[in-house]
């Protein structure tokens, strides 16, 4: 069975810009969670999706959004980038939230 | 607040010898417990989880955690370290009731030929 996959596995953005991400899940799993992997603030929840509904979302401002589509597939989105939104941001996968999570290898952000 | 404790930033051994990377969680129900490790410019691989029952758990790669309700504690140990286990290791728990997974910050291994 395939693992989470994540695109794309590098970006370089500008301040001021948007990025989308993508994250598959493994197949027949309907959650996904989003995290933002920094080397000050280690891994940080951003949100969890089921079944097309974020369900929890962490303490991240408005700029961040995601959504999941009927497929189960996800994408986060960051509008109006700044520097500090550079991350390792991973994308984790499972049955349910209440099973274990899976994750995908991430994509690394720069913000110039 | 529920919070995960790594108390070791970092931790270095030689190839070989014993290993225990110490978790702490401050939770006030028994919650899902995790250990990841992430080698560098990868996702996170799970190690083991303890969910109930048998407190003691064996993972992948050797490694086992104990499960510690008094201490609110689940110390992961490897009794002999190899050098490709060098990575950073992250203690994890799922609350109850919830669907957020809180992570520790993380211990980062070297293993010294």
């Amino acid at each position: 069975k395939a693992g989470v996959t994540q695109t794309p596995r590098y970006l370089i953005k500008t301040r001021g810009q948007q990025v989308t991400l993508s994250c598959s899940p493994i197949s027949g799993h309907r959650s996904v969670s989003w995290y933002q992997q920094t080397p000050g603030q280690g891994l940080q929840f951003l949100f969890e999706y089921f079944s097309e509904t974020q369900r929890n979302k962490g303490n991240f401002p408005g700029r961040f959004s995601g959504r999941q589509f009927s497929n189960s597939r996800s994408e986060m989105n960051v509008s109006t980038l700044e520097l500090g939104d550079s991350a390792l941001y991973l994308c984790a996968s499972s049955l349910d939230n209440t099973d274990t999570q899976y994750f995908g290898p991430g994509t690394r952000l720069t913000v110039l | 607040a529920q919070s995960v404790t790594q108390p070791d930033i970092h931790i270095t051994v030689s190839e070989g010898a014993s290993l225990e990377l110490r978790c702490n969680y401050s939770y006030g129900a028994t919650p899902y417990l995790f250990w990841y490790v992430q080698s560098p410019g990868q996702g996170l691989q799970l190690l083991l989880k303890y969910f109930s029952g048998d407190t003691l758990v064996q993972g992948i790669k050797g490694f086992e955690a104990e499960f510690k309700r008094s201490q609110s504690s689940f110390n992961l140990r490897k009794p002999s370290v190899h050098w490709s286990d060098a990575a950073e290791y992250f203690c994890a728990v799922l609350l109850s009731g919830t669907y957020k997974y809180i992570f520790g910050t993380g211990t980062r291994l070297k293993v010294l030929a």
